[in-house]
């Protein structure tokens, strides 16, 4: 199936943990992205990456580093995990072209307790 | 910057009611439009999209078209079942390698029976 599937679905981990999220495309697309999504569903852009190179960096902790071995992987770490990064993280990929379209991965549902 | 404003929620209707989701958009250039939808425990699904001015994306009963004099993409349901209930979220995508999607802040429709 041609599809964005991140890895794990769900993460529950102790603040103060490290924790990784993965991501891969089989779509050939160019750009991936990172989406926070918190408790109220809002979506927020936290990343891309076009090529294995960063294009953008919201206002994000440094403790989120995101990782794209390759334009297929987009991976993202989180050091030192806090209550506050419990939330749905989406990966996303879009192919670069004048007016992209986007496909998400299913979501990795964070729980730092 | 670029931004999305979705109508308050949540939304409530019987089965068979119409439904309208109002959506406004504030971007520089010519934004592409979509509407995802975020079923109860999954991922975003890309609903409908617009690509510019006057087009109309439509998918499964749902329609909303591109309107750059009001700045508007507003969805649309003239029959709504219970299988839409789910989250719907209004979103606007740049143009080129850089571009990212911008959502709104979703709204939750529940429909029932």
């Amino acid at each position: 199936d041609t599809a964005v599937s991140q890895t794990p679905k769900y993460l529950v981990t102790q603040m103060g943990n490290d924790k990784s999220i993965k991501c891969e495309q089989n779509l050939g697309h160019d750009t991936m992205y990172w989406y926070k999504q918190d408790s109220k569903k809002f979506l927020k852009i936290m990343f891309s990456y076009n090529n294995k190179e960063l294009i953008i960096n919201e206002t994000v902790p440094n403790r989120f580093s995101p990782k794209s071995p390759d334009k297929a992987h987009l991976n993202l770490h989180i050091n030192s995990l806090e209550l506050g990064d419990s939330a749905v993280y989406f990966c996303a990929s879009s192919q670069d072209r004048d007016r992209p379209s986007y496909t998400f991965g299913s979501g990795t549902r964070l729980t730092v307790v | 910057g670029d931004s999305v404003t979705q109508m308050e929620g949540p939304v409530t209707l019987s089965e068979e009611a119409f439904l309208t989701i109002n959506c406004t958009y504030t971007a520089t250039g010519y934004p592409s439009l979509f509407w995802y939808v975020q079923y109860p425990g999954e991922g975003l699904q890309l609903l409908l999209k617009a690509t510019k001015a006057d087009d109309k994306g439509s998918n499964k009963g749902f329609e909303a078209t591109y309107r750059k004099e009001t700045t508007s993409f507003h969805l649309e349901k003239g029959s709504v079942q219970v299988s839409d209930s789910a989250v719907y979220f209004c979103a606007l995508g740049g143009t080129g390698a850089n571009s990212k999607l911008t959502f709104g802040k979703g709204i939750t429709l529940s429909v029932r029976p």
